[in-house]
């Protein structure tokens, strides 16, 4: 009964360097949500995604990050030429349904540490 | 004004004790209401969803939710220390992205 994965648990970057997050929803989920939580800040949301499609992406900074999820294969949340203020937390949840009634189910996350 | 506000904490709670978290919210379009455990280091666990006015029981844990006052609360009967975390609040208000709240910090003591 796997829930949802993400992969790799831990990512360290040199600025200007390029960092891929991955995340696999739980098995019978379609719609996935990327989550940022700062240090000693709460968790804010950044994109919401359906196979192929961006759905939502308002929480997600104009330049450098970009999501897609493809019809095959994990979402990816990609960020270019990392700075420090990118070393987080980020989650991904996945739901069944993207009706507000439906509950989200988080991964472990990756924790991004920038050098 | 913050969209979710909860009590930063710590909240310290003796052993046994009922732990009453509060939570209101901003938008008056707020549909669907989730209550999260975060273990310091680990991922938000969703441990109660409710949408309507009342109360919602899940063993030891009670959800009220009132809209006239833009409030939901999470009760804990019977504390016990592995209940010692950060509970998140979160809303969904018109769309389907969670807005959290900072979150409450607990504290169970023995």
């Amino acid at each position: 009964n796997a829930g949802v994965m993400q992969n790799p648990r831990h990512l360290v970057r040199r600025r200007g360097q390029e960092a891929r997050l991955r995340c696999s929803p739980m098995k019978g989920h379609s719609h996935v949500y990327w989550y940022r939580q700062l240090p000693e800040e709460g968790l804010k949301f950044m994109v919401y995604l359906q196979k192929e499609n961006i759905i939502d992406e308002s929480g997600m900074p104009k330049e450098r990050f970009s999501a897609e999820f493809p019809k095959e294969g994990p979402s990816i949340l990609r960020i270019q030429q990392v700075v420090r203020g990118d070393s987080a937390a980020y989650f991904c949840a996945s739901s069944s349904q993207g009706a507000s009634s439906y509950e989200q189910y988080f991964g472990p996350g990756t924790r991004l540490t920038v050098t | 004004q913050k969209e979710v506000e909860q009590n930063s904490g710590p909240l310290s709670v003796p052993e046994g004790a009922i732990a009453s978290l509060n939570c209101t919210y901003s938008d008056r379009v707020s549909q669907s209401f989730f209550w999260y455990r975060q273990y310091s280091g680990k991922s938000p666990e969703l441990i109660m969803s409710i949408y309507s006015n009342g109360d919602k029981e899940d063993g030891r844990f009670t959800a009220q939710l009132n809209k006239a006052s833009q409030y939901v609360s999470l009760l804990i009967r019977d504390s016990q220390p592995s209940d010692s975390a950060t509970y998140l609040c979160a809303v969904i208000a018109g769309n389907e992205k969670l807005t959290f709240g900072t979150g409450t910090r607990l504290t169970i003591i023995p």
